[in-house]
């Protein structure tokens, strides 16, 4: 069985600063990783994957992040923040074949003006 | 036009109703999901579908049941409808490898 701990509900950044979004996973096998965006009043949008590949992700919209398996982490940043990137974050977790993924509790991101 | 459609967006109802919520989706994959969303709980998954002919049970499926009616669409139904299983609700489709799932724009279902 795989799951998904995301380390703050809410995370508050000014415009500009470095985003950090925390996210460790358990999972007995090679997992697939996953970080999903939600904006208001719209569906979950993939923000970047980890298959296996590349240990450091890059993503839409300037994200990365980097799988790191001593750590079994995968954390998500951005060096500048943006308004626009004012939403909620989630990351996930699967398996080969992504038949079920597990989400973590989500991460809303408010950016300071 | 959006891969994956759900209907309605918004849907007020009354306990004990019976209630469906369709997805239909037009990027031709075989696997769809049906996750709910809660404040602080992420999203959990209710079903899913491998094909047509291919139906399992998710974490939280009590309460619920669905059909796969054809490829391209998947329904999720509440037979008796309850207060707790006000939520929002997601329609998800992914390709065979697995490496992504697709989101419908979400149902927002509210039982008084």
């Amino acid at each position: 069985a795989q799951s998904v701990t995301q380390l703050g509900s809410h995370v508050s950044v000014s415009e500009g600063a470095l985003v950090l979004l925390r996210c460790n996973y358990s999972s007995s096998v090679p997992p697939y990783l996953f970080w999903y965006v939600q904006y208001p009043n719209q569906g979950l949008q993939l923000l970047l994957k980890y298959t296996s590949a590349a240990t450091l992700v890059k993503g839409i919209n300037g994200f990365e992040a980097e799988f790191k398996k001593s750590e079994t982490s995968f954390h998500l940043t951005k060096p500048s923040a943006h308004m626009s990137d004012a939403a909620e974050y989630f990351c996930a977790v699967g398996l080969f074949g992504n038949e079920k993924l597990t989400f973590g509790t989500g991460t809303r991101l408010t950016i300071i003006p | 036009d959006a891969d994956v459609t759900q209907t309605p967006r918004n849907r007020i109802t009354k306990t004990g109703k019976r209630i469906m919520l369709e997805c239909s989706q037009t990027k031709g994959h075989d696997r769809m999901y049906w996750y709910r969303q809660d404040p602080g709980l992420g999203l959990r998954l209710i079903y899913y579908s491998f094909d047509v002919k291919d139906i399992n049970k998710g974490e939280i499926s009590d309460g619920y049941s669905v059909s796969r009616q054809a490829q391209a669409k998947f329904s999720l139904s509440l037979e008796s409808a309850i207060p707790n299983q006000t939520a929002l609700y997601f329609c998800a489709t992914s390709d065979p490898q697995g490496t992504e799932q697709y989101f419908g724009p979400g149902t927002r279902l509210t039982v008084t």
